[in-house]
């Protein structure tokens, strides 16, 4: 079965650091891949999407994620973080019978 | 226009109660979902429509019974509430991309 594993469920950076936020896929074809980010008591809002095309992806706010086919993995960057980011960041795989499935989050907390 | 829309937003109410959660898309999609977020903020998938049928139902305990009047709609409907059932429940949509959320219906069992 297909599914996502984040790696961390807090993370901490410093206002201006580069954000790194990892996720590990699993899948025998090649997936339909996103990071979904959630501020408190709101719904959840694609930041970006991998569906085969480049692996480099480009997202909102000035998050990417890079698809790593040999690592299976799709991990979410930003190079400088700013504390309107901190929020729960999510990591979803779409399946072939068409679920979308979740990583448990990780939350993003930025340092002053 | 909200793209996808839950009433309500908050519902309190006791143990052994009956609600309805209504979810509306306007975004013509053809799949609709209902996810379940705990107080861990883990999100769980507990059914799929597409095009009004019924796809996916998750091991969801049939107290939860899902209608899809048309495609635009899918509305909850909870038999004899549990503590249990307390989290924050969660419309999308879809189509063939991703999903798009609603704002969430924050249940809370008393």
């Amino acid at each position: 079965a297909q599914s996502v594993t984040q790696l961390g469920s807090h993370v901490s950076v410093s206002e201006g650091a580069l954000v790194l936020l990892r996720c590990n896929y699993s899948s025998s074809v090649p997936p339909y891949l996103f990071w979904y980010v959630q501020y408190p008591n709101q719904g959840l809002q694609l930041l970006l999407k991998y569906t085969s095309a480049a692996t480099l992806v480009k997202g909102i706010n000035g998050f990417e994620a890079e698809f790593k086919k040999s690592e299976t993995s799709f991990h979410l960057t930003k190079p400088s973080a700013h504390m309107s980011d901190a929020a729960e960041y999510f990591c979803a795989v779409r399946t072939r019978d068409d679920k979308i499935i979740f990583g448990k989050g990780t939350r993003l907390h930025i340092l002053p | 226009d909200t793209a996808v829309s839950q009433t309500p937003k908050y519902l309190v109410t006791q143990m052994g109660n009956d609600k309805s959660i209504k979810c509306e898309q306007n975004l013509g999609h053809d799949t609709m979902y209902w996810y379940k977020q705990d107080s861990k903020k883990f999100l769980k998938i507990m059914f799929s429509y597409n095009n009004k049928e019924l796809i996916i139902n998750e091991t969801v305990p049939n107290r939860f019974s899902p209608k899809s009047p048309d495609k635009a709609h899918l509305n909850l409907h909870i038999n004899s509430l549990e503590l249990g059932d307390s989290a924050v429940y969660f419309c999308a949509s879809s189509n063939d991309g991703e999903a798009f959320f609603g704002q969430g219906t924050r249940l809370t069992v008393v």
